[in-house]
C-alpha cells in the first residue's frame, strides 16, 4: 500500500548543530505535506507544511524541503537545542481533503545532548 | 489560546469495562478526529465527524463508537476495553479545507487492568 515512511528510526546531535530529519513517500498524487513533533506524553504538535506546488518553505528555526521528483521530504532544524528532542512525524494528507486520516510515517527520534 | 482539550489525561479501567474519553475544542472546526496511538508507532486514525456526518474506517472495531453532540466536543466510547485496547488516544480537528493541519489535543492514556 501507500504510506509515508522515515529514512532513520534514531537521530542523535550535539546542542547546537543542525539537524536533517528525512522521509519518503510513495503517492505521487499527494500534495499537501505536514511535519509534526511529539514530545513524550504529549499529543503531536504541528511544526510546518508544505504544499506541492513549493520546493521549500521556511519558519522559525526550521525548513521543510520537498522533492517531488524523488517523494522525498526533509525537516531541517537550524542550532538544535534540547528542547527539541523529541519523536518528529511525518505526515501526508493523500487525498487533499478535510476529513481523511492523515497517513504518518514511522518517526524518528531526536535526542539532543548538551 | 484556542486549543484542543482531552479530558482524563490518564484513564485506568477494567477489563470489559466500558470507558468515556472526552475532547472539547476551542478552535470552532468543522472537522473532529479520533486516532489511536500505541507505543512507539504513529497515530491511526479510528474515525472522524465532518460536521455532524460521522465516518468510521474500514478497520475500526465495533468496540469503538463515537459521539459529538454539539461542535465543541466529542467523545470516544470504548464499550467493553480489552488488553490490546491500551493506548494513547489522540483527539484532533480541522477546518472543512484541504490544505490545513489537523490539530491535536495532547491525548488520553488508557490503562486496562
Amino acid at each position: 500500500g501507500e504510506s509515508v515512511g522515515l529514512h532513520l528510526p534514531t537521530l542523535s546531535v550535539q546542542e547546537g548543530d543542525n539537524s536533517i530529519i528525512n522521509c519518503a513517500y510513495s503517492n505521487s498524487a499527494s500534495d499537501y505535506f505536514i511535519w509534526y513533533k511529539q514530545e513524550s506524553g504529549k499529543g503531536p504538535q504541528f511544526i510546518i507544511d508544505i504544499r506541492s506546488n513549493m520546493d521549500k518553505r521556511q519558519g522559525q528555526r526550521v525548513t521543510v524541503l520537498l522533492n517531488k521528483t524523488v517523494k522525498h521530504l526533509s525537516l531541517q532544524i537550524a542550532a538544535t537545542q534540547p528542547g527539541d528532542s523529541a519523536v518528529y512525524f511525518c505526515a501526508e494528507n493523500p487525498f487533499n481533503q478535510a476529513g481523511t486520516a492523515l497517513i504518518f510515517g514511522k518517526g524518528t527520534t531526536l535526542s539532543v545532548s548538551s | 489560546d484556542a486549543m484542543v482539550i482531552q479530558n482524563p489525561r490518564y484513564q485506568v479501567t477494567q477489563f470489559g469495562k466500558p470507558v468515556t474519553l472526552s475532547c472539547s475544542q476551542t478552535l470552532n472546526h468543522n472537522v473532529m478526529y479520533w486516532y489511536q496511538q500505541k507505543s512507539s508507532q504513529a497515530p491511526k486514525l479510528l474515525f472522524h465527524y465532518y460536521d455532524k456526518d460521522f465516518n468510521n474506517e474500514a478497520d475500526t472495531p465495533d468496540n469503538f463508537q463515537s459521539r459529538r453532540p454539539n461542535t465543541s466536543f466529542c467523545f470516544l466510547d470504548i464499550r467493553s476495553p480489552g488488553l490490546g485496547d491500551a493506548a494513547m488516544y489522540l483527539c484532533a480537528t480541522s477546518t472543512r479545507q484541504g490544505n490545513q493541519p489537523q490539530h491535536f489535543g495532547d491525548g488520553t492514556r488508557l490503562s486496562i487492568l
